[in-house]
């Protein structure tokens, strides 16, 4: 167990153009988390999935945003025609859905779009 | 509006002091609390979590929780400058959701 895995570390990409980041979480978690952290603010919840099952999508979500996890495995976030203001870090999380405790993030992905 | 505030700082202590780390929010319900430390450039770490009020201890670090004052804090005891991190306070909001503070920078000079 290698813990949560994210890819890529770190996106540049131009403005207007799409990108995909990927989640892969703890083995056997149930539970998968998607936040984002801008510069000086805490991580704000974005979306989260029990399974496949996207159970809930923050006002943040705009519909340019869009998150899967087929099959309850790895997860996708993929931004469409990105602007200036997603750049920021992404971070995902697993947990199991009785846990209480906490969970942990990956390392995240550092979008920047220029 | 689920809120959590916490002063931006930095909070700059000595080597081998104590620093304290404050937290307040603004929902009577919350029940779960949470602290990480967040390296810059890093993603945010785990270091303690509380439920019941009083305090629990791991360690260097002891966390506080007052429900009727609606607050929560952190002490680390014989601080070192590896302690030189912002520490981010966090509730649980619904099923496992988190919300976040901004994060208190502290600051500890050798």
């Amino acid at each position: 167990d290698t813990g949560v895995s994210q890819n890529p570390r770190h996106k540049i990409t131009k403005r207007g153009q799409n990108v995909t980041f990927r989640c892969d979480p703890i083995s056997e978690h149930n539970r998968l988390y998607w936040y984002r952290q801008t510069l000086g603010q805490g991580p704000e919840f974005l979306t989260y999935f029990q399974n496949e099952a996207q159970l809930e999508k923050s006002r943040l979500l705009s519909d340019r945003f869009s998150a899967e996890r087929p099959k309850g495995s790895f997860s996708t976030l993929e931004i469409q025609r990105t602007e200036q203001g997603d750049s920021a870090m992404y971070l995902c999380a697993s947990s199991l859905a009785r846990d209480v405790h906490g969970y942990t993030f990956g390392s995240g992905t550092r979008l920047t779009v220029v | 509006q689920k809120e959590v505030e916490q002063n931006s700082g930095p909070l700059s202590v000595p080597e081998g002091a104590i620093a304290s780390l404050n937290c307040t929010y603004s929902d009577r319900g919350s029940q779960s609390f949470f602290w990480y430390r967040q390296y810059s450039g890093k993603s945010p770490e785990l270091i303690m979590s509380i439920y019941s009020n009083g305090d629990k201890e791991d360690g260097r670090f002891t966390a506080q929780l007052n429900k009727a004052s609606q607050y929560v804090s952190l002490l680390i005891r014989d601080s070192q400058p590896s302690d030189s991190a912002t520490y981010l306070c966090a509730l649980e909001w619904g099923f496992q959701k988190l919300v976040f503070g901004t994060g208190t920078r502290l600051l500890v000079s050798p």
